[in-house]
């Protein structure tokens, strides 16, 4: 099955600094690379999505990469603000009927 | 986007007694949707998968006699936490895809569950 690794796991950061958290997966027939933001306590919220149709895909102050020669693809905030502390969790899927398998997440801290 | 629901947010009840939650698909019929469940600093751990009108599917460990599944309606499905024990407590989530035939998936807010 598939298997995404995520990293780092603590991301600490100045507000204003830019943060990227990086995700590999395993199954290359993955085409489906959604990222959450989950605050503490609250339920997962998507931010971002990316298909593998398309290397990279911005939305405001967060883009998504992907490179799908290397299996790997990575969130990118720029200008953090302290709201942007939270757990980010990526996530690979096939698409269709087929469920996501899930990163171990990122806990980011951005510091005022 | 779709809402999905879960009822309780949050309950403590003592070791052995079983516990039922609920998620609700409020806006939309949801055939399939998803039970996770997420230690503290941990990741969403898929339990099962939910089928309206038929069996759930279990993932590899996780006890389908312990961990109860109806899905009796396009817009409900519950889980049972049956003769819970403090190893137990975590927070389930479920979650459905988008009606809309989209990848995305909606997650209900979650439920807290403590055993004492």
């Amino acid at each position: 099955g598939e298997n995404v690794e995520q990293h780092p796991s603590t991301l600490s950061v100045q507000e204003g600094d830019s943060a990227v958290i990086k995700c590999t997966y395993s199954d290359s027939a993955s085409n489906y690379f959604p990222w959450y933001k989950q605050e503490l306590g609250k339920r997962p919220q998507l931010i971002i999505d990316i298909r593998s149709n398309v290397g990279e895909k911005k939305d405001q102050r967060i883009a998504v990469t992907l490179n799908k020669t290397a299996k790997h693809f990575s969130l990118h905030i720029t200008e953090t603000q302290p709201e942007d502390s939270a757990v980010y969790f990526c996530a690979a899927s096939k698409g269709g009927s087929y469920i996501p398998t899930f990163g171990r997440g990122t806990s980011l801290i951005v510091h005022p | 986007g779709a809402v999905v629901s879960q009822h309780p947010s949050w309950v403590i009840c003592k070791s052995g007694t079983s516990v039922k939650i609920e998620c609700r698909s409020l806006d939309f019929q949801a055939t399939t949707m998803f039970w996770y469940r997420q230690f503290p600093k941990q990741s969403l751990m898929l339990m099962a998968t939910s089928n309206e009108g038929s069996k759930a599917t279990y993932e590899q460990g996780v006890e389908k006699d312990k961990f109860l599944i109806n899905h009796a309606s396009l817009t409900l499905s519950t889980l049972t936490v049956t003769s819970a024990h403090p190893e137990d407590s975590s927070f389930y989530i479920c979650s459905a895809r988008d009606p809309a035939g989209r990848d995305e998936q909606f997650f209900g807010p979650g439920t807290r569950l403590t055993v004492l």
